[in-house]
């Protein structure tokens, strides 16, 4: 069975610093992977997603993340957080067929102090 | 354009009791997720319709659990004699469906609150 792992819980950062957020999948297959985020008060959206091609996507709002199939990682970063970037990020994985389901792992807290 | 609107946006209800809660998804949208996020728990998949395909089920926690989806459009999520376990956000998420390239679409969810 899919399963997907984040291992940061709850993140603290000052403003400008770097930013990496961990995230492993499990699954035997070709995968789509995701990033959502959810800002306080507000419902889940879309962060960036990888489908195939240059492992390394860009989302919005300066976030990247890069698939290593080799590792089954896909860590999302930014160079520089901002206090906006307070939030809760969730990785996801689907398998190619869009009879499967979207896993999210169990979320990471980032709070940014400005 | 709407988004996907779910009702209520909180419920409190006495332990034993059963609730009902209410998706609709955007007009269009062939899959439906149901979530369940729990403090520390993160989002927790319980059932996905796909068109008209036979529901994935197997994320529902218990038989209390249950779901169905009308029509194809809007989707009730019931569940029987409530527990407090069950309180959480009910989240429900809708997407075009054909593979992912469509990324889900989530409502503002329902707090339960099992009292």
């Amino acid at each position: 069975a899919q399963s997907v792992s984040q291992h940061n819980h709850h993140v603290i950062l000052s403003e400008a610093a770097s930013l990496e957020l961990g995230c492993n999948y499990s699954y035997g297959g070709t995968v789509n992977l995701f990033w959502y985020v959810q800002y306080p008060g507000q419902h889940l959206q879309l962060l960036l997603k990888y489908f195939s091609g240059d492992p390394l996507v860009k989302g919005i709002k300066g976030f990247e993340a890069e698939f290593i199939k080799s590792k089954f990682s896909f860590n999302l970063r930014k160079p520089s957080v901002q206090w906006s970037d307070t939030a809760e990020y969730f990785c996801a994985v689907g398998p190619l067929r869009n009879t499967d389901k979207l896993i999210f792992g169990t979320g990471t807290r980032l709070q940014v102090f400005p | 354009g709407a988004g996907v609107s779910q009702s209520p946006s909180n419920k409190v209800t006495e332990k034993g009791k059963d609730v009902e809660l209410r998706c609709d998804p955007i007009s269009g949208h062939t899959a439906l997720y149901w979530y369940r996020q729990s403090l520390g728990q993160g989002l927790e998949f319980l059932i996905y319709f796909q068109g008209n395909s036979a529901p994935d089920k197997s994320g529902l926690p218990s038989d209390r659990f249950s779901a169905e989806r009308t029509g194809g459009s809007v989707s009730t999520l019931t569940i029987q004699r409530t527990q407090q376990e069950d309180s959480a956000v009910y989240l429900c998420a809708s997407s075009f469906g054909t593979g992912y390239n469509s990324p889900l679409h989530f409502g503002n969810g329902t707090r339960l609150t099992v009292t």
